[in-house]
């Protein structure tokens, strides 16, 4: 099982819909949550992060978070088609909080 | 500001060539990164280093060295490349265990 999971996708939602985005992760006792994203040929940039159970929101984006069930979950809404990249979920490991482990990544299509 | 600087942007070798990559951060932070990133693996840790004068193994080390030359700069190094090591490389930097920042990544291409 790898430590941090994510449909690969394409999530093809169109413009103006709510695109929601999931990861899982196996390790319990992780704290820190992440959401970057990429643009084809560019490097990530983080757009969230969350560490307690619950949503936390920012403009058209909101991660969920759920440690009992091991999910995090990032909503775009009002998605555009500017929205459309990867979106790679990062957690931090509790063995070692100095570094990050990301999923594959999913890919999403916002089409007008 | 440049935040994170990544050189050279593009590179081509043949195997059994050696390179180094540069990575420099003007944030002051203490903790940097190499990543790599190949299609379908998402981003994979070489190697970090939590603080000047320390750097520890990540996720995929075997064929790279690197060095933290001080608190600027954190450099990779493959002494014989391999087409295996064929991927977009990725250096980032944190000033604790939040928010990385990457720098705009190294296409390397080993024949």
């Amino acid at each position: 099982q790898k430590e941090v999971e994510q449909n690969s996708g394409p999530l093809s939602v169109p413009e103006g819909a709510i695109a929601s985005l999931n990861c899982t992760y196996s390790d319990r006792g992780s704290q820190s949550f992440f959401w970057y994203r990429q643009y084809s040929g560019k490097s990530p940039e983080l757009i969230m992060s969350i560490y307690s159970n619950g949503d936390k929101e920012d403009g058209r984006f909101t991660a969920q978070l759920n440690k009992a069930s091991q999910y995090v979950s990032l909503l775009i809404r009002d998605s555009q088609p500017s929205d459309s990249a990867t979106y790679l979920c990062a957690v931090t490991p509790p063995n070692n909080t100095d570094k990050l482990i990301f999923g594959t990544g999913t890919r999403l299509q916002v089409f007008p | 500001n440049a935040g994170v600087t990544q050189t050279p942007k593009f590179q081509v070798l043949k195997t059994g060539q050696s390179m180094t990559l540069q990575c420099a951060q003007d944030m002051n932070h203490n903790s940097m990164y190499w990543y790599r990133q190949d299609p379908g693996m998402g981003l994979r840790l070489i190697y970090y280093s939590a603080s000047e004068g320390t750097t520890d193994k990540g996720e995929v080390p075997n064929g790279y060295n690197v060095s933290r030359l001080n608190k600027r700069e954190f450099s990779l190094r493959l002494e014989s490349a391999a087409p295996s090591q064929t991927s977009v490389y990725f250096c980032a930097s944190s000033s604790s265990t939040d928010t990385q920042y990457f720098g705009p990544g190294t296409r390397l291409t080993v024949l």
